[in-house]
């Protein structure tokens, strides 16, 4: 069974740099999937931010990405998400998700809450 | 970008009851690359249905979707009680990736 795990601060700083981390289970993170990243602000709807493949190719939303890294560990079977110079308005939901075909979210992790405040 | 519109917003329905939920695309959604979602508070997303009408692994037959183009529907035959959740369809044919708003289907 896949599971995906979401970790990282659950309050960050206005201008700082989110960091999340989704460690994966029961799946070869190596294997011919992408991995990726949503998210969804308190009460709003969900917003895909962006995906990776294991051998590092990435894709994402053009309206994050001048602020948007993900990489990926296959060594520790994680990948991670960072979100520079963040603002209220990157408060949300952040999932990890495993990606099948070109974009069909088929495992979600269950999500972690970050806020954005001084 | 295309953008997804569910409607309704609510659908208070009781068990037994069949559903049916709408969404509608701003333009054409390629090659059926249309995906329905499950989710629950406190529960993992759930993918129940992908390219427009075939059923995820594990999901019941009384969840079926159709359509094409820009207007696709979600029909749920016989609401169960674990079947009232919030449901969203995606596209996933141009980037970037959308998502519908959402409809949440309530116990009445």
């Amino acid at each position: 069974q896949v599971q995906l795990q979401e970790s990282g601060p659950g309050l960050v700083k206005p201008s700082e740099t989110l960091s999340l981390t989704c460690a994966v289970s029961g799946y070869s993170i190596s294997s011919d999937y992408f991995w990726g990243w949503i998210r969804q602000p308190p009460g709003k709807g969900l917003e895909w931010i962006g995906n990776i493949y294991h051998r590092g190719s990435t894709y994402y939303n053009l309206s994050l990405k001048s602020r948007v890294t993900i990489s990926i560990d296959t060594s520790k079977s994680h990948f991670s998400l960072k979100l520079s110079s963040v603002t209220a308005a990157d408060t949300a939901v952040y999932y990890c998700v495993r990606v099948r075909g070109v974009g069909i979210f088929d495992y979600w992790g269950q999500g972690t809450l970050v806020t954005v405040s001084s | 970008e295309i953008v997804l519109t569910q409607t309704p917003g609510t659908l208070s329905l009781s068990p037994g009851e069949r559903a049916t939920l709408s969404c509608r695309a701003s333009q054409t959604v390629t090659s059926y690359h249309l995906a329905w979602y499950q989710q629950k508070p406190g529960q993992a997303s759930r993918l129940l249905i992908y390219g427009a009408s075939s059923r995820a692994t594990g999901i019941p037959d009384r969840f079926s979707g159709s359509g094409s183009g820009t207007d696709f529907s979600l029909t749920i035959s016989r609401l169960e009680p674990e079947d009232f959740a919030v449901y969203y369809c995606q596209q996933y044919g141009s980037s970037p990736l959308t998502f519908g708003g959402g409809t949440k289907v309530e116990i009445k």
